[in-house]
């Protein structure tokens, strides 16, 4: 079966960065997108970034952009999300998830998610 | 952006009771190829959201059929015909014509 597996979070000082990672399992990684979803304590989901099948397209939300990078290695069956400059604003549970297709803007499946805390 | 207005944000519900929750968009979702890109999710306590109904009304898989999706360009409705304890829970739509977007989320209780 599908399976999602998050790392990498963490308390983080604001300013400072953060590497997640996710690793997959039970279908072919290669052949789907693969998301980034964020929920603040007590919030709604806040979409967070996507990249292609084939690491060829990335997106970003528009208060992400220029701090976060996605990235994915289709060997080790991985995606990443480099987060910088951290404030505390980006404290939150961070989800992968599968995309529905190579290029699809859905997803279907999602990790059991990563707690990322920026505070001084 | 497209904008994503659920009603109602809370919800008490009897076992056994229907349930319905609206969601409108911004902006019609449907796309030139002619599928209309609006999801729902359920997040469960202490749960990852999953997957329950793609495209407006297709179900995901392993999803019950008392949960059924309906509606076209920017309006959309999630029906549950008979509220079981286990659909506690947070219930999104979300849409994916443009860079995904959430509705608030409507909070589902039992009475």
């Amino acid at each position: 079966q599908v399976q999602l597996v998050e790392s990498g979070g963490g308390v983080v000082q604001p300013g400072r960065s953060l590497r997640l990672s996710c690793a997959a399992s039970g279908f072919t990684f290669s052949r789907n997108a693969m998301h980034w979803v964020r929920q603040a304590p007590g919030k709604g989901l806040e979409w967070v970034a996507v990249i292609s099948c084939d690491g060829n397209n990335k997106y970003y939300a528009d208060s992400m952009k220029g701090r976060f990078t996605v990235s994915r290695d289709n060997s080790k069956n991985t995606v990443f999300l480099q987060m910088n400059n951290l404030t505390v604003e980006d404290t939150a549970v961070y989800y992968c998830a599968r995309g529905m297709g190579c290029y699809s803007w859905a997803f279907d499946y999602w990790g059991q998610g990563n707690q990322v805390t920026v505070s001084s | 952006d497209i904008v994503m207005t659920q009603t109602p944000l809370s919800l008490s519900v009897t076992p056994g009771q229907p349930a319905s929750i609206s969601c409108k968009s911004s902006q019609s979702l449907l796309h030139s190829e002619g599928r209309t890109y609006l999801y729902w999710y359920v997040q469960r306590p202490g749960q990852p959201p999953q997957l329950l109904i793609y495209e407006v009304s297709n179900r995901f898989s392993g999803v019950p059929d008392r949960f059924s999706g309906s509606g076209s360009g920017t309006d959309f409705t999630l029906k549950i015909s008979r509220v079981e304890a286990e659909d506690v829970g947070i219930y999104y739509c979300m849409q994916s014509k443009h860079l995904p977007t959430f509705g608030q989320g409507t909070k589902v209780e039992i009475k």
